[in-house]
């Protein structure tokens, strides 16, 4: 069964870049498509991104400037960086797989917590 | 970007009870929609994909239906374990958006 862990700082200072990584067990990251989301508390989710594989990207053009997705197939992970964050990238982080390029996403992971504060 | 609207935004129900979520499309697309479950504290998910096909160990009770810019979740018969919040998402084009959710709470 196909498991999915984030983790990262929890605590991120404004301006400086947030750095989480996915980590994925039960299976292989050699294929698929593995995305990031987010969810400010209480708020709706946000679509931030994806890798394929074999290494394209493609970034939510709201956060594309400041984003960035890895992947290390030896590791079988992959890995968000967001730079320049401020209070507004404060959220709940997650990870998730998608079998397709249109296709919905599972399974995720729990997520983690990440504040921007000083 | 394709906006996807919900409605209603909270929903008091009881067990027992059939209850419908809709959610709208800024635009057409086709059959690119998803649902999923959201608990406190935890990651959403899958209910639903391609907007009427059951993900694999959801209970029959679940059921979606709906093409181009307007589609439903249906609950036959509320269960306890079904009092969450309920999100669509649609897949048709980059970049993919989320609905703002459907908070499903006990009468």
């Amino acid at each position: 069964q196909l498991q999915l862990q984030e983790s990262g700082p929890g605590l991120v200072k404004p301006s400086e870049t947030l750095s989480l990584t996915c980590s994925v067990s039960g299976g292989s990251i050699n294929s698929y498509y593995w995305n990031w989301i987010r969810q400010p508390p209480g708020k709706g989710l946000e679509w931030i991104g994806y890798i394929y594989y074999s290494g394209s990207t493609n970034y939510n053009p709201s956060l594309k400037s400041r984003v960035s997705i890895s992947v290390d197939t030896s590791k079988n992970q992959f890995s968000l960086k967001l730079s320049s964050v401020t209070a507004a990238d404060t959220a709940v982080y997650f990870c998730a797989r998608a079998v397709a390029y249109r296709s919905s996403f599972d399974p995720w992971g729990q997520g983690t917590l990440v504040t921007v504060s000083s | 970007d394709i906006q996807l609207t919900q409605s209603p935004s909270f929903l008091s129900a009881s067990v027992g009870d059939r209850v419908t979520i809709t959610c709208r499309a800024s635009q057409g697309i086709s059959n690119y929609l998803a649902w999923y479950q959201q608990k406190p504290g935890k990651a959403p998910k899958l209910l639903i994909y391609a907007a009427s096909t059951l993900q694999s160990g959801v209970p029959s009770r679940f059921s979606g239906s709906g093409s181009g810019t307007e589609f439903t979740l249906t609950i036959s018969s509320l269960q306890p374990e079904d009092f969450a919040t309920y999100c669509c998402q649609h897949l048709n084009s980059y970049p993919l958006t989320f609905g703002q959710g459907t908070k499903l709470e006990i009468k």
